[in-house]
């Protein structure tokens, strides 16, 4: 299968800093990159949904402002938490997407994740 | 309405005997696909099977088939012979309308699944 990295894969920052997490695909262009955020022994949470050279799309309740999404290219989307706050330590997933001959449903690939601990 | 339903809190299960995962899904799309991923304690997702709104026959890779029982919309995973690396959390997903690249994958609650040794 195809592989998706994320990078860092465990931050700490202090309150009122900015984090940026960046998520590549490694081995093909992705047509779609998503953006998951999960609290411990909970389900994965979608926060937006953004595509190369687009605005990304934001999920209902997601700040778009405080969750800054840049997707430069068709194998990188970088997800930046502004001004940090511990309520928004978390576990932050991102997945991309490819559509290739013989998968109409799309192929979804998923990163190892980033742990943010916002003290 | 929740789309996927996992109600099981908590399995546990046998090393080498078989272990039936619930999930329940609702949708008024007749294009959809069902997924079903899981997630050891290192947090990475792991992608095991699909199933096609389509399909005839039910999905089958290796030690995982999905019991797809598409008028009482169950897609239950069944794990055959199972092993202790198989204790993880699991996520039974859906999306709908297949053919939108920027269709959202939606996920159920999961299930944790433990294997006794």
């Amino acid at each position: 299968g195809a592989v998706v990295s994320q990078h860092p894969s465990r931050v700490i920052c202090k309150s009122g800093t900015s984090v940026k997490i960046e998520c590549r695909s490694l081995d093909f262009q992705a047509t779609t990159m998503f953006w998951y955020r999960q609290f411990p022994k909970q389900s994965l949470m979608l926060m937006a949904t953004s595509n190369e050279g687009s605005k990304a799309t934001y999920e209902q309740g997601v700040e778009k402002d405080k969750f800054l999404i840049n997707h430069a290219s068709l194998t990188l989307s970088t997800l930046t938490v502004t001004s940090a706050h511990p309520e928004d330590s978390s576990f932050y997933i991102c997945s991309a997407r490819v559509i290739r001959t013989g998968t109409p449903y799309g192929e979804q690939y998923f990163g190892p994740g980033t742990r943010l601990t916002v003290t | 309405a929740q789309k996927i339903t996992q109600t099981q809190p908590g399995m546990f299960v046998q090393e080498k005997e078989a272990v039936t995962l619930d999930c329940t899904y609702d949708t008024s799309d007749p294009s959809y696909g069902l997924f079903w991923y899981k997630q050891p304690s290192s947090g990475e997702m792991i992608f095991l099977i699909y199933q096609g709104s389509y399909d005839q026959q039910n999905a089958t890779e290796g030690r995982y088939s999905l019991n797809f029982q598409k008028a009482r919309k169950s897609a239950n995973l069944v794990i055959s012979a199972s092993q202790l690396g198989d204790s993880a959390m699991y996520f039974c997903a859906m999306r709908e309308g297949l053919s939108g690249a920027n269709s959202k994958l939606t996920f159920g609650k999961g299930i944790t699944l433990s294997v006794r040794p």
